[in-house]
């Protein structure tokens, strides 16, 4: 089955500074790959997605980049602020089968 | 996401002990998720179904069951509550046409 691995587990970043996480997935069949952000005693909200015939995508400060060939996926969080410290999730998707990253806390430092 | 809610948001609970816990949603979709989140370990699917008819075993589906009561709600039960089945639980439903989940705000269990 499909196999997501996402790094780092943790961040700390300056205010103002780029966040980047990263996943890799092991399906070459998975087509949708979205991003959520987890909040403290929330449920996880998606934030951004990207298909694979779509190498980039940006939404304001985020951005998410696809390479099929490498098989990895990446978020971008430029000028970062307080309220983006969260646990982020990567998943790879095929069909109705859904593979989640194992999260990565994101701590913004102001 | 109010459009998707849990109940209750927080149990404890003894080992042994039946607990359901309730999902309910607004959203009109036709697919409905139960995850369970545990440190370090993401999220993990335990039950989906894709219609009232229709249930079918994630990956860690020992130990639990569900029911579909009608399309908008989705109950999860664990018949003999074990320690290691403390947890986050979180719903999920989805359009059956569209590729995004919506998450309830979930639901911590503590099984002593």
């Amino acid at each position: 089955g499909e196999n997501v691995e996402q790094h780092p587990s943790t961040l700390s970043v300056q205010e103002g500074d780029s966040a980047v996480i990263k996943c890799t997935y092991s399906d070459s069949a998975s087509n949708y790959f979205p991003w959520y952000k987890q909040e403290l005693g929330k449920g996880p909200q998606l934030i951004i997605d990207i298909r694979s015939n779509v190498g980039e995508k940006k939404d304001q400060r985020i951005a998410v980049t696809l390479n099929k060939t490498a098989k990895h996926f990446s978020l971008h969080i430029t000028e970062t602020q307080p309220e983006d410290s969260a646990v982020y999730f990567c998943a790879a998707s095929r069909g109705q089968k859904v593979t989640f990253g194992i999260g990565t806390k994101l701590q913004v430092i102001p | 996401d109010a459009d998707v809610t849990q109940t209750p948001r927080n149990r404890i609970t003894k080992t042994g002990k039946r607990i359901m816990l309730e999902c309910s949603q607004t959203k009109g979709h036709d697919r409905m998720y139960w995850y369970r989140q545990d440190p370090g370990l993401g999220l993990r699917l335990i039950y989906y179904s894709f219609d009232v008819k229709d249930i079918n075993k994630g990956e860690i589906s020992d130990g639990y069951s569900v029911s579909r009561q009608a399309q908008a709600k989705f109950s999860l039960s664990l018949e003999s509550a074990i320690p290691n089945q403390t947890a986050l639980y979180f719903c999920a439903t989805k359009d059956g046409s569209a590729d995004t989940q919506y998450f309830g705000p979930g639901t911590r269990l503590t099984v002593l």
